[in-house]
């Protein structure tokens, strides 16, 4: 089956940093969604992407959706505390909305 | 908008025990439906998706059920709890052109000892 790598597991970052992560596939999607996960709560969507080589701003956030549609991107850029928490990219494996979601990536900003 | 609610937040029950999560929707009408569950804070699997009322395709073999006796109401059960599904379950509401949006309930951890 479909399987999503996503890179790194954790990043620990000082403030004012930016941040990288990535997600790539054996196989194709149609829409690459990122999501923020904090303690206890369910992951808030960040990001929605739609078609290949587009690029889409949250914010301090930027994702791309890449241009093979094996892959995706979502930079943060000078990080806050509040940024702290897991970060999930999914891929759309077809019509019905079931999503294959990535490992996640834990992101920890210091002072 | 749309709102997601799930009860219970929290639930703790033994081993061989029943079990009844409730996912309940606002703000849209007949929308697609899911439930993951998040093992150890991280990794959402997918375990069904619903299309309709009386609806419900499974996506992987276990000991749980779901059902969708309402347009807006969604609920996981089982008949026997096991040790392995302890977990954090998630409820999920589908919009957009393929269901291409997906926003998610605030969640219930589940221990089972």
């Amino acid at each position: 089956g479909q399987q999503l790598n996503q890179s790194p597991q954790s990043m620990f970052i000082q403030e004012g940093e930016d941040v990288s992560m990535n997600c790539t596939s054996s196989s194709i999607f149609n829409t690459w969604l990122w999501y923020k996960q904090e303690p206890g709560e369910g992951p808030v969507l960040l990001i929605a992407l739609y078609k290949a080589g587009e690029l889409t701003s949250n914010g301090r956030l930027t994702a791309q959706f890449g241009i093979t549609r094996k892959d995706s991107f979502l930079n943060i850029s000078a990080s806050i505390p509040s940024d702290v928490g897991i970060y999930f990219c999914a891929g759309l494996t077809d019509s019905w909305g079931k999503l294959q979601f990535g490992a996640g990536t834990q992101v920890v900003v210091t002072p | 908008s749309q709102t997601i609610h799930q009860w219970p937040a929290t639930l703790v029950q033994p081993v061989g025990s029943p079990l009844s999560l409730e996912c309940t929707v606002e703000g849209t009408s007949n929308p697609n439906l899911y439930w993951y569950r998040q093992a150890a804070g991280r990794g959402l699997q997918l375990l069904f998706y619903s299309v309709g009322i009386g609806q419900i395709s499974s996506e992987v073999p276990q000991n749980l059920s779901a059902s969708r006796p309402q347009d807006r109401q969604f609920i996981l059960s089982s008949k026997k709890l096991l040790l392995s599904d302890s977990g954090f379950y998630l409820c999920a509401l589908g919009l957009g052109s393929s269901y291409n949006e997906q926003f998610f309930g605030p969640g219930t951890r589940l221990t089972v000892l």
